[in-house]
């Protein structure tokens, strides 16, 4: 089955730039959609088709794709950044994947 | 305004059913592909399912697969989750979610808790 990997954790100061990456363990690699989740609410999608961003996303938020990894990047990060941001794909079969989770820590 | 309620989860013996049901409001929910997702405690985004539009076509995770299954009601605007043979490990928030493209979710429902255990 198709998964996809991103690091536990990431920390970054305000202001700074957060990055946190999606592996996919096979090619081709599909499409990948990213979500941010806030404590005890509902996921968000922040970036569709690898780095198209919904309206309503603050600009700071953008998508990249290079080989069989995706790359979110939160650019000068605000305080109500942090969450857990969650990469998610569809495989060949209609099926869907989401990928393991990175808590991204405001310092 | 676009939005999805879940509702029906609640505290169920291992071996038991529960009926979730998300009702669709500012939206048409037999003209969308849907999906369930679910959270366990403190664990990561799991995809349980999907039902194509106009309801033809379920998809089901294997973790699920046999045991749960989707219906509509159309004239409620209303998707349900049918739950059999419950388990601890079903454990979890039960998000439904609209798909888009047969790629990625929207919309998200706010959740319905669902706990398993003796």
């Amino acid at each position: 089955s198709y998964e996809l990997t991103q690091p536990p954790s990431v920390s970054v100061s305000p202001g700074q730039t957060a990055r946190i990456t999606c592996s996919a363990d096979a090619l081709p690699k599909q499409l990948v959609h990213w979500y941010q989740q806030k404590a005890g609410q509902a996921p968000v999608v922040v970036i569709y088709k690898d780095s198209q961003r919904p309206s309503g996303i603050p600009e700071r938020f953008s998508g990249s794709s290079s080989g069989t990894t995706v790359t979110l990047t939160i650019s000068g990060v605000q305080p109500e950044d942090e969450a857990d941001y969650y990469c998610q794909s569809a495989d060949s079969s209609g099926t869907y994947v989401f990928g393991t989770g990175t808590k991204v820590t405001v310092l | 305004e676009v939005q999805l309620l879940e509702s029906g989860g609640g505290l169920v013996q291992p071996g038991g059913s529960l009926r979730l049901s998300c009702a669709g409001s500012g939206i048409i929910l037999n003209n969308y592909a849907m999906s369930w997702v679910r959270q366990g405690p403190g664990k990561g985004l799991e995809w349980v399912s999907s039902v194509h539009s106009g309801g033809s076509y379920s998809d089901y995770a294997d973790s699920v697969r046999g045991r749960f299954t989707h219906s509509r009601d159309n004239s409620k605007n209303t998707l349900f989750l049918q739950m059999n043979g419950l388990r601890a490990e079903d454990t979890a928030i039960y998000y439904c979610a609209k798909v888009v493209a047969g790629l990625y979710f929207d919309i998200w429902g706010q959740g319905t808790l669902v706990s398993v255990s003796s």
